[in-house]
């Protein structure tokens, strides 16, 4: 398994600035991925994040609203750029780890609130 | 395109009681099959896994789940509930490849009264 661990547990930010999430793996990983949870929702998956590339984003997730580093194989980061009430939601990055066969691990999540 | 249902939003049981919560998703293929559960104020935790081999797979705390390929199900069961199974249970599925992206159900909120 991987330890995962997030900063900030939680924000509550004002519309139109932004906020970037950090995720931090306790082993080195290929892939990386960030989800939302939307209030009462299941997990919708916004991209993955592999090093040493570009993200992939889903549909309905682009770019410019959500950029997404992942400068090595323990940590990556996902902004949320010009925020709306909409967004207020809980974001997770998830790892699939080494020595595992197609088994996602999830971070403790990070509670966003957009006033 | 590929989906995942879960047909409880909530359910309620009482300490010993037994308990299944149904799954079915949508995709024809060879798929692996997932449940997760995410306790109060905790993050999402592996509860069990089905790749490949004997369609009735044991997970951790008592928990084992069914696939049934006719069905396109994947239940999740346990014989007798504890009053610290009270949780969120998450049903994903991918379809058989390491590129696919994990689809997820809906969630079902397990409420045990003691």
């Amino acid at each position: 398994s991987a330890v995962i661990s997030q900063k900030p547990s939680r924000d509550i930010c004002q519309r139109g600035t932004s906020l970037t999430i950090q995720c931090q793996v306790d082993s080195q990983v290929t892939m990386m991925f960030w989800y939302r949870q939307q209030p009462g929702q299941s997990l919708t998956l916004i991209a993955t994040a592999n090093q040493g590339s570009e993200a992939t984003y889903e549909s309905g997730f682009v770019i410019d609203k959500f950029p997404i580093s992942r400068p090595n194989l323990t940590f990556s980061t996902l902004t949320v750029s010009n925020m709306s009430p909409e967004d207020s939601s809980i974001y997770l990055c998830s790892v699939e780890a080494s020595g595992t066969t197609d088994t996602q691990y999830f971070g403790p999540g990070t509670r966003l609130t957009v006033l | 395109a590929q989906s995942v249902s879960q047909h409880n939003h909530h359910v309620i049981l009482s300490e010993a009681a037994s308990l299944e919560l149904g799954c079915n998703y949508s995709y024809g293929g060879t798929v692996n099959l997932f449940w997760y559960v995410q306790y109060p104020g905790q993050h999402l935790q592996l509860l069990l896994k089905y790749f490949s081999g004997d369609p009735l797979v044991k997970g951790i705390k008592g928990f084992e789940a069914e696939f049934i390929k006719s069905k396109f199900s994947f239940n999740l069961r346990k014989p007798s509930v504890q009053w610290s199974d009270t949780a969120e249970y998450f049903c994903a599925v991918r379809k058989g490849s390491s590129a696919s992206k994990i689809i997820f159900g809906s969630g079902t909120r397990l409420s045990i009264r003691p």
